[in-house]
């Protein structure tokens, strides 16, 4: 049973370009989170979500960054017009509906903005 | 604002000892308390966890006791060894909602 999936890996962008960040849950798993980690800080929770439905976005920055978990394919972190301050490393974790509260993480994506 | 806060960055223990890892929340809300271990270049893992229902919860070499009157829990890791070395990051939240993560204690377990 493979982990959850993250891809890229890792991401280099231009101040201005869009940055798109993909998470596959493990099989299986019907939710979706989103966490940001800034150098020297902790996880940040951004968003939640299950298929087609944002449960929670409290996490998220208001303007430039969008998050679905469409019926099918992976879920999606879209943040358009990127600037410097946006370069963190994003992990996506999934849980079953059995036991929402365990997390399973993926890899994460290293997102760097020149 | 810090909901969960891990206030030693780092700890060195030596292999064969107790390692203890602590972590204060603010909300006494928060019913559900998880750790997760993180590797450099990966993603948190998940270790153990406890319902405030309870105040102890132990796998093998891995214990966490709650305190929910001082809002505080910890891990402990005895014996350590040196594969424990890694990052660890306290979690809690209210059941159903999103969880809040402290800023993570590196473990450096000495041979």
């Amino acid at each position: 049973n493979a982990g959850v999936m993250q891809n890229p890996r890792h991401l280099v962008r231009r101040r201005g370009q869009e940055a798109r960040l993909r998470c596959s849950p493990m099989k299986g798993h019907s939710h979706v989170y989103w966490y940001r980690q800034l150098p020297e800080e902790g996880l940040k929770f951004m968003v939640y979500l299950q298929k087609e439905n944002i449960i929670d976005e409290s996490g998220m920055p208001k303007e430039r960054f969008s998050a679905e978990f469409p019926k099918e394919g992976p879920s999606i972190l879209r943040i358009q017009q990127v600037v410097r301050g946006d370069s963190a490393a994003y992990f996506c974790a999934s849980s079953p509906i059995t036991d929402q509260e365990t997390q399973y993480f993926g890899p994460g994506t290293r997102l760097l903005v020149l | 604002d810090q909901q969960v806060k891990q206030n030693s960055p780092s700890l060195s223990v030596q292999e064969g000892r107790i390692s203890i890892l602590n972590c204060d929340y603010t909300n006494s809300m928060f019913d559900y308390f998880l750790w997760y271990k993180k590797y450099p270049a990966e993603g948190p893992t998940f270790l153990i966890s406890i319902s405030s229902i309870k105040d102890k919860n132990e796998d093998g070499r891995f214990t966490v006791f709650l305190n929910k009157s001082a809002k505080h829990l910890s891990l402990h890791i005895v014996p350590s060894q040196p594969g424990d070395s890694a990052v660890y990051f306290c979690a809690a939240g209210i059941a159903g909602n999103q969880f809040y993560f402290g800023t993570g204690t590196s473990l450096t377990v000495i041979p």
